[in-house]
């Protein structure tokens, strides 16, 4: 079975200042996705990022960037020039290349980032 | 942009009561799921659905749940008999495809008295 393991319950980070939030996994399959997502207080997830595992390069999104090392099984997230909105829980998710009957997201636990202005 | 609706956004009841949480995902998706977040834990999946039927369930997802389609736009999850430890945040996804990007709803609070 597949486990995503989040290290961090809590970090926070000066306002325009870098973060890096932690992910490991474990899986025998050497095709997948990975995913961050973002649980703002409102508490709608909104996907941030993704990654999928034959890619070599590391997926990018403005401010948002992931470091994907596929023989470590690792995925951190790194939030440059952070901002208040930023503030959320952010969840580490994988998923196996598609086949019917196994689309489903395992998540980690989160990390709760607070932004300090 | 269209989005996931879920309702209502929080839902008491007592133990042993029925309850139906009810989702409508968007429009064009084929892909339906739900998800439960019990407080302080993480987002566990119960069930996955497509072409009206399930396609895949968690342990979690026994005989007291259930999942429907009941028309073109709804998808709901039944508690038959609700226990103390069924409260949790639940949210609805959907998806286009399997392998798409899942849009997750805001989630209903279910709270078992």
């Amino acid at each position: 079975a597949q486990t995503v393991t989040q290290s961090q319950p809590e970090m926070s980070v000066q306002e325009a200042e870098t973060v890096t939030l932690s992910c490991t996994y474990d899986t025998s399959e050497s095709d997948y996705y990975l995913f961050w997502y973002k649980q703002p207080p409102s508490r709608q997830m909104i996907l941030v990022i993704r990654q999928e595992a034959y890619k070599q390069q590391n997926a990018t999104e403005n401010r948002f960037s992931v470091n994907f090392q596929k023989a470590a099984k690792s995925f951190s997230l790194k939030i440059s020039d952070s901002q208040l909105g930023d503030a959320a829980m952010y969840f580490c998710a994988y998923r196996p290349v598609e086949s019917f009957g196994n689309e489903k997201l395992t998540f980690g636990t989160g990390t709760r980032l607070t932004i300090i202005p | 942009e269209p989005e996931v609706t879920q309702t209502p956004s929080h839902q008491v009841t007592q133990m042993g009561q029925e309850v139906i949480l009810r989702c409508v995902p968007i429009s064009n998706h084929l892909y339906f799921y739900w998800y439960r977040q019990i407080l302080g834990q993480k987002v566990e999946f119960l069930v996955s659905f497509y072409n009206n039927e399930i396609s895949e369930k968690s342990e979690i997802f026994d005989d007291q749940f259930s999942v429907e389609r009941p028309d073109g736009s709804n998808f709901t999850l039944k508690i038959r008999s609700t226990k103390l430890e069924d409260s949790a945040m639940y949210f609805c996804a959907s998806s286009v495809q399997g392998w798409d990007e899942q849009f997750f709803g805001p989630g209903t609070r279910l709270t078992v008295l």
